[in-house]
């Protein structure tokens, strides 16, 4: 079965700061990857996607994350953290099928220090 | 493009009614809508896909008489919480697809519900 694993529920960088996001997934097969982002009280807006291609997938924000097959990750960088990326961050993998589902992480919450 | 939209934004109700959320796709036809509940800092929880004109197909543990979801357009999807608790108490999300889409799903913003 498809899993999504992000090992980091809490994050704080100082606003300027990098940062990566990790994310690893258990999938048979050549995933469809997501990262997502939520602020408080809000929905999800898609960050940046991967479908093939390309292993470096640039996205909203000046986000970027990369696929790594041989690591099943997907981990989302930004090389200079703003004050307003404080939120929570959530990766996901299409699941097999017809459904269109997506298998969610727990989720990694952010918080930036100005 | 791909726009969806919930309403109502929030919504408060006393123990024992019924409330209906609806989720439409603006700018496109959604084959496919699903349903979510977030319990607070936590993950979203899948509660139905569904289908237009198709019966939702349910998660697990989740009661399908409870939740009612009815897709009868490729723009309309509603969630209707029957005889609401506050344990029924969340943030429900729905999101959309369409065949092309690659599994990408395109939220809403979302609905406080609150049971009193």
């Amino acid at each position: 079965a498809q899993s999504v694993t992000q090992p980091d529920i809490h994050i704080t960088v100082s606003e300027g700061a990098s940062l990566e996001l990790r994310c690893n997934y258990s999938y048979g097969a050549t995933p469809y990857l997501f990262w997502y982002v939520q602020s408080p009280g809000q929905g999800l807006q898609l960050l940046l996607k991967y479908f093939s291609g390309d292993t470096l997938v640039q996205g909203i924000k000046g986000f970027e994350a990369e696929f790594k097959r041989s690591q099943s990750s997907f981990n989302l960088r930004k090389p200079s953290v703003h004050w307003s990326d404080a939120a929570e961050y959530f990766c996901a993998v299409g699941a097999s099928g017809n459904t269109d589902k997506l298998i969610f992480g727990t989720g990694t919450r952010l918080q930036v220090f100005p | 493009g791909a726009v969806v939209s919930q309403h109502p934004s929030r919504v408060i109700c006393k123990s024992g009614t019924s409330v209906k959320i609806e989720c439409r796709s603006l700018d496109f036809q959604a084959t496919t809508m699903f349903w979510y509940r977030q319990f607070p800092k936590k993950s979203l929880m899948l509660m139905a896909t569904s289908n237009e004109g198709s019966k939702a197909t349910y998660e697990q543990g989740v009661e399908k008489d409870k939740f009612l979801i009815n897709h009868a357009s490729l723009t309309l999807s509603t969630l209707t919480v029957t005889s609401a608790h506050p344990e029924d108490s969340s943030f429900y999300i729905c999101s959309a697809s369409f065949p092309s889409s690659y599994n990408e799903q395109f939220f809403g913003p979302g609905t406080r519900l609150t049971v009193l």
